[in-house]
């Protein structure tokens, strides 16, 4: 089955500054990633997603990347504010129409992004 | 617009009981899912359901039950709690299936089992 390796555990980044989180996935069928972002005591969020026919995705300060070939992807957060101090999970499945099972969400550990004022 | 809500929030119950864990949406998701999260584990995958009536296995099943008599609840029951079962739990819905759709998580039932 697919497995979703995200680094790293921990990133601390002082306010303003930019924020990298990366994701390696093993199954090459892979064709759908999206990342959640969760606050304390809430669940996980949608933020952005990426499907594979596209390379890089952009919604204001946070923007995904994909490389197929290598098979990772990676989350991009510029200007950092104190409102992204989260935990962040990246995932990767195989869409239905490509053969996934409904169920289909592989999803990384976790990033716990610490943004320092 | 009540979205998906979890019952209850924080649940303590000792080895052996049952407890039934609920979730319910309004938006009229064909799918709904049960994660639980743990320190070094991320997010794992309970059981799913495609419609009423319809559930499958995810990743950690074992010592779990679920039932969908409804589009709108989908419980989870643990049959004979365990110490390895404390938790938290999210469902989650989706309109499509989930492994291509957004799924929206409910904010969680914190479980311990003692």
């Amino acid at each position: 089955g697919e497995n979703v390796e995200q680094h790293p555990s921990t990133l601390s980044v002082q306010e303003g500054d930019s924020a990298v989180i990366k994701c390696t996935y093993s199954d090459s069928a892979s064709n759908y990633f999206p990342w959640y972002k969760q606050e304390l005591g809430k669940g996980p969020q949608l933020i952005i997603d990426i499907r594979s026919n596209v390379g890089e995705k952009k919604d204001q300060r946070i923007a995904v990347t994909l490389n197929k070939t290598a098979k990772h992807f990676s989350l991009h957060i510029t200007e950092t504010q104190p409102e992204d101090s989260a935990v962040y999970f990246c995932a990767a499945s195989i869409s239905v129409q490509s053969g996934g099972g409904a169920d289909g969400l592989t999803f990384g550990k976790g990033t716990h992004l610490i943004i320092q004022p | 617009d009540a979205g998906i809500t979890q019952s209850p929030r924080y649940k303590i119950t000792e080895t052996g009981r049952q407890v039934t864990l609920m979730c319910h949406q309004t938006w009229s998701h064909s799918y709904m899912f049960w994660y639980r999260q743990d320190l070094g584990h991320g997010l794992r995958l309970i059981y799913y359901s495609a419609a009423a009536d319809i559930t499958d296995k995810g990743e950690v099943p074992d010592g779990y039950v679920v039932s969908r008599s409804k589009t709108e609840n989908f419980p989870l029951t643990l049959e004979s709690a365990t110490r390895s079962q404390t938790s938290v739990y999210f469902c989650a819905s989706s309109r499509l299936a989930g492994n291509t759709d957004t799924q929206y998580f409910g904010p969680g039932t914190r479980l311990t089992v003692l």
